[in-house]
């Protein structure tokens, strides 16, 4: 009864460096999204995924890229690591149709650039 | 897009209600949800309140809704210190049925 997993919890990078933030459920949900959560700022839709092999962008695309090869698994990939984009993101799924669930969230990667 | 919007901060005694307003911008969205956030966590869904329905009851929370102001309303009865934590509100927009976030309210209880 896993839910949404995110790896890892925590990363530290150096400007310009690349990671790929690792999302994956088990509740063959078709919808997955990545948000940015920073202070005072809520949640920004970064990229998301309607099935395997859909992805398209959401309102702060740049400086991502994501990939949907599987139902199970939507990786988030930074290129070249700025500051701007220490944050802590979440991963999230959800089934269309099924409203009343909502979306169910991982626990999050908190992301430090220096 | 348009801003789904909260106040920023609440603070209640612990035993009073507290009511957490949020304005959203999509009139044909159809689902519209509450969620938690303690520290350190993620997000927690709490409720949710179809378009077709002006209020919805479960036991603390009663969600009120307001379609043709575009406002919601939580409501936590008997608030308590376990209740202290950020309140998003979010809408379910367009045909991708992406979820807008409001910036959250920081909600404080005082014993």
């Amino acid at each position: 009864n896993a839910g949404v997993t995110q790896t890892p919890k925590f990363q530290v990078l150096k400007t310009g460096q690349s990671m790929t933030l690792q999302c994956a459920q088990d509740m063959n949900h078709e919808y997955m999204s990545w948000y940015r959560q920073d202070p005072g700022m809520g949640l920004r839709l970064i990229h998301y995924s309607v099935g395997a092999g859909i992805t398209d962008q959401g309102e702060v695309p740049n400086g991502y890229n994501v990939s949907r090869s599987t139902t199970e698994d939507f990786p988030l990939r930074l290129l070249s690591a700025a500051p701007s984009q220490t944050s802590v993101y979440f991963c999230a799924s959800s089934r269309p149709g099924q409203g009343r669930n909502g979306y169910t969230f991982g626990s999050g990667t908190r992301l430090t650039v220096v | 897009g348009e801003d789904v919007e909260q106040s920023l901060f609440l603070s209640v005694r612990e035993g009073d209600s507290s009511v957490i307003n949020c304005t959203y911008t999509d009139s044909s969205s159809t689902y519209l949800y509450w969620y938690k956030q303690e520290p350190g966590a993620g997000l927690q869904l709490l409720t949710y309140i179809f378009s077709n329905m002006d209020m919805k009851q479960d036991q603390r929370l009663t969600v009120l809704l307001n379609k043709k102001d575009k406002h919601l309303s939580l409501r936590i009865a008997d608030t308590q210190t376990g209740d202290s934590a950020i309140y998003f509100c979010a809408e379910k927009r367009g045909s991708q049925g992406n979820l807008i976030f409001g910036k959250g309210t920081k909600l404080s209880v005082k014993p």
